[in-house]
């Protein structure tokens, strides 16, 4: 079974610029997860998808990032405009369904903002 | 969110067991105790989950106190390939099954 997706690996932007990450998740995981782990931190997440529905966004900051998943598949994360702060690992996972199943990580994007 | 607390790091010799402990002591009848594994530069992988009684799998052990305050994984011989950050985490039913990341315990495992 393939795992879970992502793309880019690395990317370098400077501030004020914009970013699109992309994850692919496992096939037949209908809930993604999307979550920014800044260096020597755990993970924070930031969203939540059950198919193509929003199920949890609350720590999503709305004013520069946004992410959708159409077709309740493949999931796109954008920042617009990134800050220096902004820079971490942003880690794609998905589950078969909400909640009780486990979570299955990417390897994630790792983005620098200078 | 509901907490938990681990140590910042430990180290164990290679092929020793490892027993890393975690506190939970606001956790409800309905909170499951999850841990999670992070290898550098890698994302997490699961390892093992319980709600009341001790469970084993391929890669630990999980003991739970019979008060459910505390628990403990247990890696029964480190590999170097062992060595990570380890996360304990409750995944909370009140607040949507949502698991919550702490900083985790950074295992050292030395030849």
């Amino acid at each position: 079974e393939a795992g879970v997706a992502q793309s880019p690996r690395y990317k370098i932007i400077e501030k004020r610029q914009s970013v699109a990450f992309w994850c692919n998740p496992i096939s037949g995981h209908a809930t993604l997860y999307w979550y920014q782990q800044i260096l020597g931190q755990g993970p924070k997440l930031l969203i939540q998808f059950q198919n193509n529905g929003v199920v949890d966004d609350s720590q999503l900051p709305k004013d520069r990032f946004s992410a959708e998943r159409l077709k309740g598949v493949d999931s796109t994360l954008k920042i617009q405009p990134a800050k220096l702060e902004d820079s971490a690992v942003y880690l794609c996972a998905s589950s078969r369904l909400a909640g009780k199943e486990t979570q299955y990580f990417g390897p994630g994007t790792r983005l620098l903002v200078l | 969110d509901a907490k938990t607390t681990q140590p910042n790091s430990m180290e164990s010799n290679e092929e020793e067991p490892v027993h890393l402990p975690c506190n939970h002591s606001t956790i409800s009848g309905t909170d499951y105790i999850h841990w999670y594994r992070q290898l550098p530069s890698q994302g997490p992988e699961y390892v093992i989950h319980g709600l009341t009684s001790n469970v084993n799998n391929r890669m630990a052990s999980l003991a739970i106190a019979e008060d459910r305050k505390s628990s403990t994984l247990i890696l029964h011989r480190a590999t170097l390939r062992d060595a990570a950050v380890y996360y304990c985490i409750l995944r909370v039913l009140a607040a949507g099954n949502k698991l919550t990341f702490g900083g985790g315990t950074r295992v050292l495992v030395k030849p």
